[in-house]
């Protein structure tokens, strides 16, 4: 079974640029998480969709965070202006409904310099 | 909003148990435990979960005090490969905000050979 795919795995972009990320999650999942995690940290729950419905996004700066899953399958994340403390792990998630096992991607490590 | 306490690091040597403790004195009845792991440079991985009855499974053993305000992650034999972050995390899967998979800052377990 092919596990939860993100892109690219590095990224290194100046401050006020832009950048997106892309996640796969396992065929069939129905809910699906973004996470921030910055060194030493836990990671830290950014916006979680079930299907195409968004469940939670309290935590997700909206002024330069966005985040979308079109047709509940694939979600892309985007930064924009992305800001030095941006820099950090984005992990993306997946789990077949919302109270069972969530599976990991490997994540993307953004560098903002 | 039940949280848990874990200790920030514990060291154990190579081929023997370790017992990882976490306290949760404010778990409600509907909580359930779980626990998570997160290799070096990897996404975090479901280890094991449980409610009130101690549970086994190919990766550890859970073991839940009688009144459910502290629980132990059992590795059995510790191997290098053991070597990660453990969280311990409570969800509610009776309720979108109590269901949320939140990671506190995890346990840095050190396998020693």
């Amino acid at each position: 079974e092919a596990g939860v795919a993100q892109s690219p795995r590095y990224k290194i972009i100046e401050k006020r640029q832009s950048v997106a990320f892309w996640c796969n999650p396992i065929s069939g999942h129905a809910t699906l998480y973004w996470y921030q995690q910055i060194l030493g940290q836990g990671p830290k729950l950014l916006i979680q969709f079930q299907n195409n419905g968004v469940v939670d996004d309290s935590q997700l700066p909206k002024d330069r965070f966005s985040a979308e899953r079109l047709k509940g399958v694939d979600s892309t994340l985007k930064i924009q202006p992305a800001k030095l403390e941006d820099s950090a792990v984005y992990l993306c998630a997946s789990s077949l409904w919302m109270n069972t096992e969530a599976f990991f991607g490997q994540g993307t490590r953004l560098t903002v310099v | 909003d039940a949280k848990t306490t874990q200790p920030n690091s514990m060291e154990s040597n190579e081929e023997e148990p370790v017992h990882l403790p976490c306290n949760h004195s404010t778990i409600s009845g509907t909580d359930y435990i779980h626990w998570y792991r997160q290799l070096p440079s990897q996404g975090p991985e479901y280890v094991i979960h449980g409610l009130t009855s101690n549970v086994n499974n190919r990766m550890a053993s859970l073991a839940i005090a009688e009144d459910r305000k502290s629980s132990t992650l059992i590795l059995h034999r510790a191997t290098l490969r053991d070597a990660a972050v453990y969280y311990c995390i409570l969800r509610d899967p009776t309720n979108n905000a109590g269901n949320m998979l939140t990671f506190g800052g995890g346990t840095r377990l050190m396998v020693k050979p």
